[in-house]
């Protein structure tokens, strides 16, 4: 099974601040990563797909980079509805698997 | 409205087994990839299984054998047949939508919780 380790695993940042959450996979996936948004009580929501593509109607702040073993979740300017918990996910092979997630807190 | 909706969780004894159902809306199950995924209560995501349009099903290794995943065309709904519970299989079960193979899960239920305890 591919694992996928997120760092950090919990984060305090400032409206405004610019945060970066890195996945790393336990084997090369070449671009089949996607990020997730999850709220308390919440489904999970599609951010980015293959890797840096962002999904129709997220804001502009989210971008994702990377292939192979390692990934970004970049968001420039933090807005106060992105505190939230950040998850990513492998499509490479089955079991498709995901990260152990990334708490987002206000600081 | 592109949506899927689930239902079917609830309280179960250990050993039990159970049926979930996730009606979609606005897309054909049957032409999508569907899967379910978990989440343990307070714990992180883990997929549980998928069905491609051409109806190859896949499992998790801790469903293997237990979970049955199916749909019914004529009424656009997925399922997950659940035997032989555990304590370990509580959480809130989302039933989510790919759109190819390798696509990202693009659309989501809102959630069913299974609780098995004794």
């Amino acid at each position: 099974d591919i694992q996928l380790t997120q760092s950090p695993s919990f984060l305090s940042a400032s409206v405004g601040d610019r945060v970066t959450i890195t996945c790393r996979a336990s084997q090369g996936i070449s671009s089949y990563l996607a990020w997730y948004q999850q709220k308390p009580g919440k489904a999970p929501k599609l951010l980015i797909y293959a890797a840096s593509t962002l999904q129709s109607g997220v804001p502009s702040r989210f971008s994702g980079s990377g292939s192979g073993t390692e990934f970004t979740l970049t968001i420039s300017s933090l807005q106060p509805e992105d505190f939230a918990t950040y998850y990513c996910q492998q499509l490479n092979s089955y079991p498709i698997t995901f990260g152990q997630g990334t708490r987002l807190e206000i600081k | 409205e592109v949506q899927l909706v689930e239902t079917g969780g609830g309280l179960i004894q250990p050993g039990g087994s159970l049926r979930l159902s996730c009606a979609a809306s606005g897309f054909t199950v049957s032409s999508n990839y569907m899967s379910w995924v978990r989440q343990a209560p307070g714990k992180g995501l883990e997929w549980v299984s998928v069905i491609y349009s051409g109806g190859s099903t896949y499992y998790a290794d801790s469903v293997k054998g237990r979970f049955t995943i199916s749909r019914d065309n004529s009424k656009n709904t997925l399922y997950l047949q659940m035997n032989s519970l555990r304590a370990e299989d509580t959480a809130v079960y989302y039933c989510a939508r790919a759109m190819r193979p390798s696509d990202a899960f693009d659309i989501w239920g809102q959630g069913t919780m299974v609780t098995v305890s004794s």
